[in-house]
């Protein structure tokens, strides 16, 4: 089974900071996407990345796909309260049958 | 589209009873997935439909669990037998390509007491 490690799992910050989210396997993936999800609902998707050392730049939000394609990280820049709510990354196997996730990060943005 | 549909939103059983989730995924996919999630933790893959056949199925669902997806349109997931460890929130997705995003719903929230 791959894994998928999130780190850090909690983040709480104050609204106009920055912060970065990691996600990393010893596991390749075919692809990686980001989902945020936010309490009673279920995950939306933010990006895939497919290619080794893409970026990919979403208004104030930057993924980073790993050039051996087995980490990724999400970059916030000037959080906003917005913003809070858990993300996830999820690895695409190469069978393509199924989506490996990560354990999440809560993140937090106080006014 | 009107996106993936879960009924019922909340459940609240006695342990030992059976229970039916139901899932209307978006029209034009036919993939369809089922996925637990536990507080504070990531979706953790259940089970997987391609049309009407199911696929893949992960070790977590013990035989007390069944999906079908009969017509390759919607699916339903039953539980027997429920124990408390089975309270968690199912959430349903769907997507139209392999490794195409996938589509969720606002998942069925189990309790059992």
């Amino acid at each position: 089974t791959q894994l998928l490690e999130q780190s850090p799992q909690f983040l709480s910050i104050q609204e106009g900071e920055n912060l970065t989210v990691y996600c990393n396997s010893s596991s390749v993936f075919s692809s990686l996407q980001w989902y945020r999800q936010e309490p009673g609902e279920g995950p939306v998707l933010l990006v895939t990345v497919v290619t080794g050392g893409e970026v990919k730049k979403l208004k104030r939000l930057t993924f980073q796909f790993g050039d051996a394609r087995k980490d990724s990280s999400l970059h916030i820049t000037a959080a906003q309260p917005g913003d809070t709510g858990l993300y996830l990354c999820a690895g695409g196997e190469t069978s393509g049958s199924r989506l490996t996730f990560g354990e999440g990060t809560q993140l937090t943005v106080n006014p | 589209d009107t996106g993936v549909s879960q009924n019922p939103r909340h459940k609240i059983t006695k342990r030992g009873q059976n229970v039916t989730f139901r899932c209307d995924p978006i029209s034009e996919h036919n993939r369809l997935y089922w996925y637990r999630q536990t507080l504070g933790q990531g979706p953790e893959f259940l089970t997987y439909f391609q049309n009407e056949a199911q696929l893949e199925k992960s070790r977590l669902l013990s035989d007390r669990f069944s999906a079908e997806r009969p017509k390759g349109s919607f699916s339903t997931l039953e539980i027997q037998r429920t124990e408390q460890g089975d309270s968690a929130m199912y959430l349903c997705a769907s997507s139209f390509t392999t490794q195409g995003p996938l589509h969720f719903g606002n998942g069925t929230r189990l309790t059992v007491t």
